[in-house]
C-alpha cells in the first residue's frame, strides 16, 4: 500500500522557536495534502488543506501565519510551526491523496511536538 | 451543517463480537472510511464503504446504508490487541474527510 512518512517524529522546543514538520509519500503522487492536529482524547481535526503549487487552504481557526505550509513538489508537504508556545503542543498528522478525488487518505505516523 | 456521531466508548469481551455504529450527516457524499487508532499512534485505514451494503474484510466488516447515513463496524472473535479508539469518517462532495470523536473499544478477558 501507499505510504506516507512524517519526520520528525516527535520534537520537543522552547517556546518561541519554530518547527517544522516534514510529511513525504514515498511511493506515489500526492496532489493533496491534510494536515491534522489531535490533542488527548479529542478527534482530529483538519488545520488545512495543501495542493500542490498552490496555496494551502486554512480551516476556521487556523492562524495561517502561525502554521505555515509548503507544498512545493507531489511527494513532499511541510507545516512550520512558527513561535510555537505550550499551548501547541499536540499530535501532528499529515495525510496524502493520489490523483482521482475519490482514493483514499493514506496517513503519515505522527509527529509528537512539545513545547516547553 | 455536517455531522457525525459515533458512541464514546464501549466495551466487549475477548472472543465476543461488537458492532460500532455511526450516522453522518454531510454535504454530500463520497464514501465513509472506518479506522483504527491506538493511542499515541496515528489512524490505520480499515474500510471503506461508498455503495450500500456489507463488506467484509477478515474479522472485520463494515456496512453502510446511504439512505439512512448509517455506518457500522463490526468485529469479530475479538482480541485484546483490538483495544483502540474506532474512527468513523464521510468524505462530503468536495472529498473532504469529516471526522467522529471516535468510539474507545475496551476489549476484557
Amino acid at each position: 500500500g501507499a505510504v506516507v512518512s512524517q519526520h520528525p517524529s516527535w520534537v520537543i522546543c522552547k517556546s518561541g522557536t519554530s518547527v517544522k514538520i516534514e510529511c513525504r509519500s514515498l511511493d506515489f503522487q500526492a496532489t493533496t495534502m491534510f494536515w491534522y492536529r489531535q490533542f488527548p482524547k479529542q478527534s482530529l481535526m483538519l488545520m488545512a488543506t495543501s495542493n500542490e503549487g498552490s496555496k494551502a487552504t486554512y480551516e476556521q481557526g487556523v492562524e495561517k501565519d502561525k502554521f505555515l505550509i509548503n507544498h512545493a513538489s507531489l511527494t513532499l508537504s511541510t507545516l512550520t510551526v512558527t513561535s510555537a508556545h505550550p499551548e501547541d503542543s499536540s499530535f501532528y498528522i499529515c495525510s496524502a491523496r493520489g490523483a482521482g478525488g475519490s482514493d483514499e487518505q493514506f496517513f503519515g505516523p505522527g509527529t509528537r511536538l512539545t513545547v516547553l | 451543517g455536517q455531522n457525525i456521531d459515533q458512541p464514546t466508548e464501549m466495551t466487549a469481551t475477548e472472543g465476543a463480537i461488537v458492532q460500532i455504529n455511526c450516522t453522518y450527516q454531510t454535504s454530500g457524499f463520497n464514501g465513509l472510511f472506518w479506522y483504527q487508532q491506538h493511542a499515541g499512534e496515528a489512524p490505520t485505514f480499515l474500510s471503506y464503504n461508498v455503495l450500500d451494503g456489507l463488506e467484509e474484510k477478515g474479522r472485520f466488516s463494515s456496512f453502510l446504508s446511504r439512505s439512512k447515513g448509517y455506518s457500522y463496524l463490526l468485529l469479530k472473535e475479538l482480541q485484546m490487541k483490538d483495544s483502540a479508539s474506532y474512527l468513523c469518517a464521510a468524505q462530503d462532495s468536495n472529498y473532504q474527510l469529516i471526522w467522529g470523536a471516535g468510539t474507545k473499544l475496551i476489549i476484557k478477558p
